[in-house]
C-alpha cells in the first residue's frame, strides 16, 4: 500500500477549462501537505503548501480534507503554461526526512 | 538566485563501475537529500544528511553511500554500478527548522548503467 496516492493521469483540457487533482495519503497521522509542480525533465519546485483551512494562491485552491485522508489541487482558467507533472508531498512526521512523494498527475493543458 | 547543482547531467556507466554524484547549494542549508526517480514509482529517498559528517539513510539505501564533509556538497556514491540504478538522481536542500516540506532540487542527473 502506497503513502501517498494519486491518478496519473494524464488529463487533457482545452485552454480557460478548470482542472481538479485528488490526492490521498494513507497515514492519518499526517503532519502536513504539499504540492509540487515538476516540468517535463525538470526537477520538482513548490507549488503551494495545503493548509486545514484551505488556501489559495491566485488560479490555484488547494483543500485538505482530513476524515476523508485526501487533498486536492484546483485551477482555474488553466493556460498552456500550466501542462506539467502535479506532485502530491505528504509530511508524516516533523522533519523534511519524513516527506512522501506521490507518483505525479500529469496536465496537458491544450490551445 | 538561490541554487542546488549537480554536476553531471548526464551520464553513462558500465555494470561494476564506480559512480560519484556531486551535489552543491549555495544557500547554506543545513539539510541535504539524495532521491531516485522512476516511472511509476515517484521520489523515493536514498539519503539525507542533517549536518557536516552526518547521514542518515532513507527508504532505499541498498547499493548507495554518501560523504558530506563540507556543509554545501553532498555527494552519492554507487561503489558497483547495476543496471536496476539506471535511474534519474535527485539531490535536495532545505533550511532545519523551516517549512519542512520545502525543497529545493537540482536539475537531476541521469544515470545509464549498461
Amino acid at each position: 500500500r502506497k503513502e501517498v496516492e494519486q491518478d496519473p493521469g494524464p488529463f487533457n483540457v482545452p485552454e480557460g477549462a478548470t482542472v481538479a487533482f485528488n490526492c490521498t495519503y494513507s497515514n492519518s497521522a499526517s503532519q502536513s501537505f504539499f504540492w509540487y509542480r515538476q516540468d517535463c525533465r525538470k526537477e520538482p519546485k513548490l507549488l503551494m503548501s495545503v493548509y486545514s483551512s484551505g488556501n489559495e494562491d491566485g488560479r490555484f485552491t488547494a483543500q485538505l480534507n482530513r476524515a476523508s485522508q485526501y487533498i486536492s489541487l484546483l485551477i482555474r482558467d488553466s493556460k498552456l503554461s500550466d501542462s506539467a507533472t502535479y506532485l502530491c508531498v505528504v509530511n508524516e512526521q516533523t522533519g523534511a526526512n519524513n516527506l512522501f512523494f506521490g507518483t505525479g498527475t500529469r496536465l496537458t493543458v491544450i490551445p | 538566485d538561490v541554487k542546488v547543482t549537480q554536476s553531471s547531467r548526464y551520464l553513462v556507466k558500465r555494470t561494476g563501475e564506480k559512480v560519484f554524484l556531486e551535489c552543491v547549494q549555495d544557500m547554506d542549508h543545513e539539510n541535504m537529500f539524495w532521491y531516485r526517480q522512476d516511472p511509476g514509482l515517484g521520489l523515493r529517498l536514498i539519503y539525507f544528511s542533517y549536518d557536516v559528517k552526518m547521514k542518515e539513510k532513507g527508504d532505499i539505501p541498498e547499493g548507495y553511500s554518501v560523504s558530506r564533509e563540507k556543509k554545501e556538497r553532498f555527494s552519492l556514491i554507487l561503489e558497483s554500478a547495476s543496471t536496476n540504478q539506471t535511474s534519474m538522481y535527485l539531490c535536495a536542500s532545505s533550511l532545519a527548522g523551516g517549512d519542512a516540506g520545502e525543497l529545493f532540487f537540482g536539475e537531476g542527473s541521469r544515470l545509464t548503467v549498461l
